[in-house]
């Protein structure tokens, strides 16, 4: 089965401060594909990044950071310098052949919400 | 840039009516998918739709629920009876399908209110 665990529940910073979501995932699949999506106040799921189990190395974008690591089963995303901008529900999504019909559907953790205060 | 447009964008509806949510995927894509989000809670996927049949169904997807793709553009989903516990965001998606990229695209979503 797959799963997609995002523990923390809920996580407010100060602004300019760093702060890392973790996301840890379970799957039997040996290619398959982790993403972020940031889920601001309009509901809209907007997509940060993907990232395909052959590939390890982690990813910069400007403030974004994420560290993709296959052996604790991790892909943990990190903001450096917050801004109240980036305040949202961050959902981690794991996506695999996982089912005999390949359909490659997603598989979301229960979300992180970020407050970034003033 | 193609995208994935997803119509009404807020839907109420009074209980047991039928509602139909319709979504316009990315032109070349193949494969379409239905996902729903009750308020506060994770992304569910709901069914996931391959060469004019349903590919893969979860729990969710009851009797109460049908997809279709009446047309060449179109790609609904259709709740006959519905009940206060269906109210949730509704979101479409669709990929292309070449199994190394994998990514779906989604619509805005279709905010569903069951009164």
């Amino acid at each position: 089965a797959q799963k997609v665990t995002q523990a923390q529940t809920e996580i407010s910073v100060v602004e300019k401060e760093d702060v890392t979501l973790d996301c840890v995932y379970e799957t039997r699949d040996t290619t398959y594909y982790l993403f972020w999506y940031k889920q601001p106040p309009s509901g809209e799921l907007v997509f940060l990044i993907r990232r395909n189990s052959f590939d390890e190395q982690n990813e910069i974008s400007g403030r974004y950071s994420w560290n993709f690591q296959k052996s604790t089963s991790s892909f943990n995303f990190t903001i450096t310098a917050s801004q109240v901008v980036d305040s949202a529900v961050y959902f981690c999504a794991l996506s695999g052949s996982g089912t005999t019909s390949g359909t490659y559907k997603y598989i979301f953790g229960t979300g992180t919400r970020l407050k970034v205060l003033a | 840039e193609p995208e994935v447009t997803q119509t009404p964008s807020h839907q109420v509806t009074q209980m047991g009516q039928e509602v139909i949510l319709r979504c316009v995927p990315i032109s070349n894509h193949l494969y379409f998918y239905w996902y729903r989000q009750i308020l506060g809670q994770k992304v569910e996927f709901l069914v996931s739709f391959y060469n004019n049949e349903i590919s893969e169904k979860s729990e969710i997807f009851d009797d109460q629920f049908s997809v279709e793709r009446p047309d060449g553009s179109n790609f609904t989903l259709k709740i006959r009876s519905t009940k206060l516990e269906d109210s949730a965001m509704y979101f479409c998606a669709s990929r292309v399908g070449l199994a190394n990229t994998n990514e779906q695209y989604f619509g805005p979503g279709t905010r569903l209110t069951v009164t």
